[in-house]
């Protein structure tokens, strides 16, 4: 399968604990922020998106907080679950609107442990 | 259901040989976009297409061309392979009103084209 490779920072979790994935974006005029999950072997999967006049967006089991003035997202994850053992990426937009101006992060792998 | 695959999954090639990688979506969506994947580098764009016979160049574009005279389809082809271009391929897609390049929902990947260059 494809994927990104083994040398990612990696968190590992208990299966039923809450996770914490944090990234550090670059450019301060980024108005956009997604975070995707990508499990091994296949393409990655938008999970939730967030603009930049929120600083905290809920949805199924995710949230996502963001902190404009440090440059800081962060995605928890209540409850993990083995199926979600997979690398996760924050990625940021300029130009909310514009898809080709998204740039993303190196990722970190999820391991939960039973 | 609509969806978006890539062929092939695995190739390996040598170092010279023209090689084109095929992505096709099935949600007619106007935008189309080619990533590459390598450790230590997120997403990368190479190059991308906001419509028919519309395509444009990423930010690591050097050694890759595309086409687009279709709604569905936006090969990859890498006119000289080189060992640097050994890496996973990544085709997206996202709907958008014709020719701007915006965006109003989220990208829809594929499942990766693994290239290796020998």
């Amino acid at each position: 399968g494809e994927s990104v490779g083994l040398h990612l920072p990696t968190l590992s979790v208990q299966e039923g604990d809450n996770s914490i994935i944090n990234c550090a974006y670059s450019n301060s005029a980024s108005d956009y922020f997604i975070w995707y999950k990508q499990e091994s072997g296949k393409g990655p999967q938008f999970i939730i998106d967030i603009r930049s006049n929120m600083d905290k967006r809920q949805g199924q089991r995710v949230t996502v907080l963001l902190n404009k003035t440090v440059k800081h997202l962060s995605l928890q994850i209540a409850a993990t679950q083995p199926g979600d053992s997979a690398v996760y990426f924050c990625a940021e937009n300029p130009d909310t609107g514009t898809a080709s101006k998204l740039t993303f992060g190196t990722g970190t792998r999820l391991q939960v442990t039973l | 259901d609509a969806e978006i695959t890539q062929s092939p999954r695995h190739k390996i090639t040598e170092t010279g040989r023209q090689v084109t990688l095929a992505c096709h979506q099935t949600w007619n969506h106007n935008n189309m976009f080619w990533y590459r994947q390598d450790l230590g580098h997120g997403l990368r764009l190479i190059h991308y297409s906001y419509g028919v016979q519309d395509t444009n160049k990423g930010e690591v574009s050097d050694g890759y061309s595309v086409s687009r005279s279709n709604t569905e389809d936006l090969p990859l082809t890498l006119e000289s392979a080189a060992s640097s271009q050994t890496s996973v391929y990544f085709c997206a897609s996202s709907e958008g009103p014709l020719g701007t390049g915006k965006y109003t929902g989220e990208l829809f990947f594929g499942e990766g084209s693994r290239l290796t260059v020998l």
